[in-house]
């Protein structure tokens, strides 16, 4: 069955420092989405991404964050400026339509550490 | 605004028992609803779905039926196995073309021998 890849499992930073996150999709997917959870509170919405733009993003997803399809593939998330907040289990997810008609099949996440 | 709520954890079972996860929404009209079930060192993976009033949504022996009335989708199975062990998400998308999906806090379930 076709899954969501997200690399690296595990990412330590330093504060102030930048990072990318990277996805890799089910490739006859169309929409793309991150989400975070911060150790021991709930998977909250990042941002989701159709047609090479944001389609809807939350108030956490502020100027520090951007996202990008740099190819036909990959789908990354960039953080500037790390703060130790930002420390949090990062999930990428994609489906293949929007909204609750299609579901949205999640990768491993990626565990970022902001020392 | 939209949120879900779920029974708080962790649940405690031994193998062949009846579970039942408790989850209420606070939705504007008809939202989707789903289930989401995280193994140890997973991700989130779909368990099942309900996308309107009074659908059953099912999945390896878990169901959960779409109560509007009660704004309900207890997640439910007859006889826990210990490999059932694992994190349960509630979940919904609202109705108003909105892309996201909002959680509820999840619930973990432990099944023992």
């Amino acid at each position: 069955e076709p899954e969501v890849t997200q690399t690296p499992s595990h990412q330590v930073t330093q504060m102030g420092q930048e990072v990318i996150l990277r996805c890799v999709p089910i490739s006859n997917h169309l929409y793309f989405y991150w989400y975070r959870q911060i150790l021991g509170q709930k998977v909250e919405f990042l941002v989701s991404f159709y047609n090479n733009e944001i389609s809807e993003k939350s108030e956490i997803f502020d100027d520090q964050f951007s996202v990008e399809r740099p190819d036909g593939s990959n789908f990354t998330l960039k953080i500037r400026s790390t703060k130790l907040e930002d420390s949090a289990m990062y999930f990428c997810a994609s489906s293949e339509g929007q909204g609750g008609w299609e579901p949205q099949h999640f990768g491993d996440g990626t565990r970022l550490s902001i020392l | 605004g939209d949120s879900v709520t779920q029974m708080e954890g962790p649940v405690t079972l031994s193998e062949e028992a009846f579970l039942t996860i408790n989850c209420t929404y606070t939705a504007t009209g008809y939202p989707s609803l789903f289930w989401y079930v995280q193994y140890p060192g997973e991700g989130l993976q779909l368990l099942l779905k309900a996308t309107k009033a009074d659908d059953k949504g099912s999945n390896k022996g878990f169901e959960a039926t779409y109560r509007k009335e009660t704004t309900s989708f207890h997640l439910e199975k007859g006889s826990v196995q210990v490999s059932d062990s694992a994190v349960y998400f509630c979940a919904l998308t609202p109705m108003d073309s909105s892309y996201k999906l909002i959680f509820g806090s999840g619930t973990r379930l432990l099944v023992r021998p």
